[in-house]
């Protein structure tokens, strides 16, 4: 079956190192999209992709980059991670006819101490 | 630019009961999309429904119905004789249509305890 996954599950790390949370999607979609949850926040688009080498800014982006080499991958990287970004991390895909939805992959958790 | 407002932010109900969570948004485009999504304590995002602005007729899916009013720019989600295992975070969404989809906005969720 297609499925998202995302890498790690669960992650610590220090303040200021550069982290990289990958997302593996085998739908063959055109599009995913990066979202972070937090409290009293909802889910907050951070980047998005159309398609191989396309990227684009979400809502919170700032400290954070994407990049597109091929259809299946879109690894998000906190260049310099901020305690700030201890949230919730969610990966999504979906297709690009009238009848599309997005799948969610299972989250990350990332805890910048 | 879209919006969308679930006002209610937490929601408690005795098992069976019914509640209604309610969703309300804003766009500037005559075409769009409407979602809403159920997060259980899990932690995963499951979709439930998606209705486009052409299609103004309420939906029924077992328990869950859909009350879709254009005229006042509302998604309202009712769960009837609700249950313990309907305890979520339900969250709705906007897409607007141009060329292709834009990325959906969320609002902030709501969370359902439903109580035995």
């Amino acid at each position: 079956d297609a499925e998202i996954t995302q890498s790690p599950r669960h992650k610590i790390t220090e303040t200021g190192r550069q982290v990289t949370l990958a997302c593996h999607q085998t739908w063959n979609h055109n599009n995913m999209f990066w979202y972070r949850q937090d409290l009293g926040h909802g889910l907050r688009l951070i980047h998005y992709s159309y398609g191989v080498q396309d990227t684009n800014k979400g809502e919170v982006s700032d400290g954070y980059s994407v990049s597109r080499s091929n259809t299946e991958d879109l690894p998000l990287t906190l260049e310099s991670a901020a305690s700030s970004q201890t949230s919730v991390y969610f990966c999504a895909s979906s297709g690009t006819g009238k009848d599309e939805k997005l799948f969610f992959g299972s989250g990350t958790q990332l805890s910048v101490l | 630019a879209q919006k969308v407002t679930q006002a209610q932010t937490e929601i408690s109900v005795v098992e069976k009961e019914d509640v209604t969570l309610d969703c309300v948004y804003e766009t500037r485009d005559t075409t769009y999309y409407l979602f809403w999504y159920k997060q259980p304590p899990s932690g995963e995002l499951v979709f439930l429904i998606r209705r486009n602005s052409f299609d103004e007729q309420n939906e029924i899916s077992g328990r869950y119905s859909w009350n879709f009013q254009k005229s006042t720019s509302s998604f309202n989600f009712t769960i009837t004789a609700s249950q313990v295992v309907d305890s979520a975070v339900y969250f709705c969404a906007l897409s607007e249509f141009a060329v292709g989809n834009t990325p959906l906005v969320f609002g902030k969720g709501t969370r359902l305890s439903v109580i035995a």
